[in-house]
């Protein structure tokens, strides 16, 4: 199992310009996560998924849409980059049975810089 | 609002113990976590409490008392492979299994 897998690893992007952070997961899982973390700092929820087709706000959603279109993949876009959009940005996902379903499941991360 | 309090940065020497504490406020509370980061590498899972009490996985135990908004993460026989971020965060419903993390711990073991 690969587990959380996210595309790309680095991007630069010009302010203004758009693109969208994929997250893939193979393990089943019903929720997903999207944070995105800034140096010294903990992790921020941007967007969340308890399913298929559904989508909910964390608390730093401005700026930022996503989509989950299938159970496995969990998308984040960024229509109008910001230098204040220069982050960290981690997946994560959880199951909602079983041993550990409290656990969270991260990817590697994705380094965003917005010049 | 919702916030969560843990020390900025704790060291410690190999071979110690060292607990590194988190206290929160949150508008809703069913559990708190811990997790690990390397490097700003993909955070770790370590523990989870959802009851009062110690829960023991290894090395690693942590702590939680719900009427005193506390808990802790203990860390014991530290190796230099345990310098790491430590990031506490609570779980402030049951149903969509969301997180708020704390500001993180930069633990740092000296030889």
């Amino acid at each position: 199992n690969a587990g959380v897998t996210q595309t790309p690893k680095f991007r630069v992007l010009k302010t203004g310009q758009s693109m969208t952070l994929l997250c893939a997961q193979d393990m089943n899982h019903e929720y997903m996560y999207w944070y995105r973390q800034d140096p010294g700092m903990g992790l921020r929820l941007i967007h969340y998924s308890v399913g298929e087709g559904t989508t909910a706000k964390g608390e730093v959603p401005d700026g930022y849409n996503v989509s989950r279109l299938k159970k496995q993949n969990f998308l984040l876009g960024l229509e109008s980059a910001a230098p204040s959009q220069t982050s960290v940005y981690f997946c994560a996902s959880r199951g909602t049975s079983g041993y550990r379903s409290y656990e969270q499941y991260f990817g590697p991360g994705t380094r965003l810089t917005v010049t | 609002g919702q916030s969560l309090e843990q020390p900025s940065e704790v060291t410690a020497v190999e071979g110690a113990i060292v607990q590194i504490n988190c206290t929160y406020q949150t508008s809703g509370f069913y559990g708190l976590s811990w997790y690990q980061q390397h490097d700003g590498g993909a955070p770790t899972f370590l523990s989870y409490n959802a009851l009062d009490g110690l829960e023991e996985t290894g090395r690693f135990s942590s702590f939680l008392s719900r009427s005193d908004s506390y808990g802790y993460l203990l860390l014991q026989e530290l190796q230099m492979k345990d310098s790491a971020s430590y990031f506490c965060a609570v779980r402030p419903s049951s149903n969509t299994g969301k997180l708020i993390f704390g500001q993180g711990t930069t633990l740092q073991v000296k030889p």
